[in-house]
């Protein structure tokens, strides 16, 4: 079993909906979740970043972290073409003074937002 | 400012011949990482430098891989000899240690095809 677990859809929704995006994880030592988006052919960039359990909203997009059941969900509220990409949850143990330790990253989820 | 530099973009190579693939990370970044991407898949840590040292490398096969980073900023992956398997993308990310989140900053990759 991976420590990371996410859907790979693919996954397509019209423009103007609510996207829900989800990773369930296995190792309780996790502290640090992120979303990265990934275009196509690009390299992934950091979306939204999340210590511990909690919300976190910026814009459009919306973090959500449960750390009882070990599953965290990204929101994206009226979503656009320009959403569509692959959106990776990422998890990390310890950020030291050198930056995380070790990321582990989800398969990402492809989406597409039809217009 | 300059994001992480990453070349060639693409090679194809045939199996059993060496390829190698260098990154040049943001300015004043000490924290350096290679990942692994396959078709599908979430990015895999291969081996991440804090300066020039090699702190984790843990998952970084040794016997047909090595890397270096030998003043502390740009680094070389090399694969000798190639495998069908290594076709992936290769991603190099750097950090910054005054970044709270520990973001990592991906180049757009670098793309091998063994034939």
């Amino acid at each position: 079993q991976k420590e990371v677990e996410q859907d790979p859809g693919p996954l397509s929704v019209p423009e103007g909906a609510i996207v829900s995006l989800n990773c369930t994880y296995s190792n309780s030592a996790f502290q640090y979740f992120m979303w990265y988006r990934q275009y196509s052919r690009k390299g992934p960039e950091l979306l939204m970043y999340t210590y511990s359990s909690g919300n976190k909203e910026d814009g459009r997009f919306t973090a959500q972290v449960d750390k009882s059941s070990k599953y965290i969900s990204l929101f994206i509220r009226d979503s656009q073409p320009s959403d569509s990409a692959t959106y990776l949850c990422a998890m990390s143990t310890l950020i030291s003074n050198f930056g995380n330790e070790k990321l582990t990253f989800g398969t990402g989820t492809r989406l597409t937002i039809i217009p | 400012e300059a994001g992480v530099v990453q070349s060639p973009r693409y090679k194809i190579i045939e199996k059993k011949q060496p390829v190698a693939f260098w990154c040049n990370p943001i300015s004043g970044h000490n924290t350096l990482y290679w990942y692994r991407q396959n078709l599908g898949q979430g990015p895999e840590l291969l081996i991440r430098y804090e300066n020039e040292e090699a702190v984790d490398d843990s998952q970084l096969p040794k016997d047909r891989f090595s890397a270096e980073r030998l003043k502390g900023v740009d680094s070389t992956l090399k694969i000798q000899p190639a495998e069908l398997g290594d076709s992936a993308v290769y991603l190099c990310a750097s950090s910054s240690r005054l970044l709270e989140s520990g973001e990592l900053f991906f180049g757009e990759g670098s793309r091998l095809t063994v034939l």
